[in-house]
């Protein structure tokens, strides 16, 4: 079965300085992997993606992440990080190319920023 | 950008009753979810829905559940007779076409309190 696993329930880091949330899954085949932003009150809303190629992937907001098969990981990255970047964090993936397969989700990492 | 809507933002009930949720997907899109999130748990699929039927439902997804899409633009999801665990944010989500490279899009949920 597939699954995903955010190690960290909570990242602290000071603004300026660069962050990592760590994911890790467990899929047969090949992997799509998400990571989806949660803020307050609001919905959840998509950051980048892997589906293949290039390991390094860039995304919304500064974001990256790198993707890399041995270690089966996904981890979420950016250089420097803003107080706005405040928010839950929720690694994903997909099994299989079609839409209609569901997205499994981790247990979401809550990053918080300090100025 | 185009968003998903969800109304009501909060729904609150009493156990037993019948409660429909309801979801404006994005215009032209073809895939459409049901995720839910129970306070400080992931978020979990509920089921998909496409061309008129479920595609796929997890265990969550029993007889009490129940999806439709009644027009060109509503998806609603009806829970015939809530429960206290029923009690969590709903999510919807929605989907171009097949292997759509930016995953789902989600709405800013329902939260659903059940007494």
């Amino acid at each position: 079965a597939q699954s995903v696993a955010q190690p960290e329930d909570q990242v602290n880091v000071a603004e300026g300085n660069p962050l990592t949330v760590k994911c890790t899954y467990s899929v047969s085949g090949n992997p799509y992997l998400f990571w989806y932003v949660q803020y307050p009150n609001r919905g959840l809303q998509f950051l980048l993606k892997y589906i293949t190629g290039d390991n390094l992937v860039k995304g919304s907001y500064g974001f990256e992440a790198e993707f890399n098969k041995s270690q089966t990981s996904f981890h979420l990255k950016k250089p420097s990080a803003l107080v706005s970047d405040s928010a839950l964090y929720f690694c994903a993936v997909r099994q299989g190319y079609s839409s209609a397969s569901k997205i499994i989700f981790g247990s979401g990492t809550r990053l918080s920023i300090r100025p | 950008e185009p968003e998903v809507t969800q109304t009501p933002s909060h729904q609150v009930t009493q156990m037993g009753q019948e409660v429909i949720l309801r979801c404006v997907p994005i215009s032209n899109h073809l895939y459409f979810y049901w995720y839910r999130q129970i306070l400080g748990q992931k978020v979990e699929f509920l089921v998909s829905f496409y061309n008129n039927e479920i595609s796929e439902k997890s265990e969550i997804f029993d007889d009490q559940f129940s999806v439709e899409r009644p027009d060109g633009s509503n998806f609603t999801l009806k829970i015939r007779s809530t429960k206290l665990e029923d009690s969590a944010m709903y999510f919807c989500a929605s989907s171009p076409q097949s292997g759509s490279f930016r995953g789902q899009f989600f709405g800013p949920g329902t939260r659903l309190t059940v007494l």
